[in-house]
């Protein structure tokens, strides 16, 4: 069975400090998904990745991917209030299996 | 707005009561998948449905069942419910396998009292 982790699972940060949040995953997959969720809200796309050393960013934040480490990470750069939010990683297994099974989410809060 | 219409957004009901929520997926989007997020649970698969075929199933409750429709749009069935189906339920769906990954509705919040 599928097992993700992240961690850590609450990060409260200073604004214009950096950090990083990590999602291991237990099976060969190729498939990760990096998605912002603000409380009560929608689940909003934030990175695709679809093969080892898949490498994203948009604004402050930066997705990476390694496959034979199970590994992904989550960098954000220069934190702002804005990116306050509930984080979460989810993998597939691959064509034919697309449900996606979720990590616990990181709770990142942003300290003016 | 994301393209994934979910309603209704909130849902109030009593113990043993059936309710339907529904999900139209984005415009072009053959997959329809449903999720429920709680507190104790987090966010688990519930079933997946493509082009009206049901494709994969998750930890769903036999009180629970889905179909998709013709017009693909998705209605999930909550029946004999119980306080801890208290959840946000989300559709999410997809043009082909997820490779250009997941969009997800606002999700319908439903309190069992």
């Amino acid at each position: 069975e599928l097992k993700v982790e992240q961690n850590p699972l609450f990060l409260s940060m200073q604004e214009g400090k950096n950090y990083t949040i990590y999602c291991n995953y237990s099976t060969t997959s190729d498939r990760l998904y990096w998605y912002r969720q603000d409380p009560g809200k929608s689940l909003e796309s934030l990175f695709v990745l679809l093969s080892n050393g898949a490498v994203k960013q948009e604004g402050r934040l930066m997705a990476s991917l390694d496959t034979k480490a199970r590994l992904s990470t989550l960098h954000i750069t220069a934190a702002v209030h804005d990116l306050s939010a509930t984080y979460f990683c989810a993998v597939d297994m691959n064509f034919g299996n697309e449900k996606l099974t979720f990590g616990t989410g990181t709770r990142l809060t942003i300290i003016p | 707005d994301s393209g994934v219409t979910q309603t209704p957004k909130h849902l109030i009901t009593a113990t043993g009561q059936r309710v339907t929520l529904r999900c139209s997926p984005r415009s072009g989007d053959l997959s329809v998948y449903w999720y429920q997020q709680s507190l104790d649970q987090g966010l688990q698969f519930l079933i997946q449905y493509y082009n009206g075929e049901e494709r994969a199933k998750g930890n769903i409750l036999e009180r629970f069942s889905a179909q998709q429709f013709p017009d693909l749009h998705s209605e999930l069935n909550l029946s004999s419910l119980e306080l801890g189906d208290s959840a946000l339920y989300f559709c999410a769906s997809s043009v082909d396998r997820g490779q250009y990954g997941y969009t997800f509705g606002s999700g319908t919040r439903l309190t069992v009292v």
